[in-house]
């Protein structure tokens, strides 16, 4: 899906560094949701965006992990402080508005590894 | 209750053959029942969705079965492919919520 541009698509990180994973939805889409996949599993809801405001952020650890969605520019996934259990496939998505799945279009995902 | 259970959690199956891949839900306030399909190093893509007011949907080769009362539905793969060999994730959510509620996923694998 060219539509959900996700990068960088593979991180490496040392324990303890910051992680920035970026997202810039479909156009003319103005709402992101960021999930984790974790090997071998589904996908896990982390957090749902809309410009400037943070929807839900249900699915989020309460520490280390933050999300942002601008005015202007991608969202951005960050997490600090990097733990070998962040190692995940990230995937961000977007839809025109809120609702039911299937206005929902995925990006290709970050691959974060943590060494 | 928020759960989505997927079974088998891997399946082979011949070129030619019929995969058969189910989910059991127990929230009956779910009213919408995607399936997605995922390429490894891919996002998820939308294959076929279903709402509770049908029994059964068909798009190609690919049929959803729906049962209300059992609180179950299955994706069918007609004349299965090498190249549908992917993970398949059922999902479910309400249609005012955003939240899709994911399986585990089924890794399938279509043997020429």
């Amino acid at each position: 899906n060219a539509g959900v541009m996700q990068n960088p698509r593979h991180l490496v990180r040392r324990r303890g560094q910051e992680a920035r994973l970026r997202c810039s939805p479909m156009k003319g889409h103005s709402h992101v949701y960021w999930y984790r996949q974790l090997p071998e599993e589904g996908l896990k809801f982390m957090v749902y965006l809309q410009k400037e405001n943070i929807i839900d952020e249900s699915g989020m650890p309460k520490e280390r992990f933050s999300a942002e969605f601008p005015k202007e520019g991608p969202s951005i996934l960050r997490i600090q402080q990097v733990v070998r259990g962040d190692s995940a496939a990230y995937f961000c998505a977007s839809s025109p508005k809120d609702g039911s799945g299937n206005t929902i279009y995925f990006g290709e995902g970050s691959w974060l590894t943590v060494v | 209750q928020q759960q989505v259970k997927q079974s088998p959690q891997s399946l082979i199956v011949q070129k030619g053959g019929i995969s058969i891949i189910n989910c059991a839900y127990e929230n009956t306030a779910f009213d919408y029942f995607p399936w997605y399909q995922q390429f490894p190093g891919k996002g998820p893509a939308l294959l076929i969705a279903i709402r509770p007011d049908v029994s059964e949907k068909k798009e190609g080769r690919f049929t959803i079965s729906f049962n209300k009362s059992a609180k179950q539905f299955s994706l069918h793969i007609m004349d299965s492919q090498p190249g549908d060999s992917a993970t398949y994730f059922c999902a479910a959510n309400r249609d005012s919520n955003y939240q899709l509620i994911w399986g585990a996923g089924t890794k399938l694998i279509i043997k020429p």
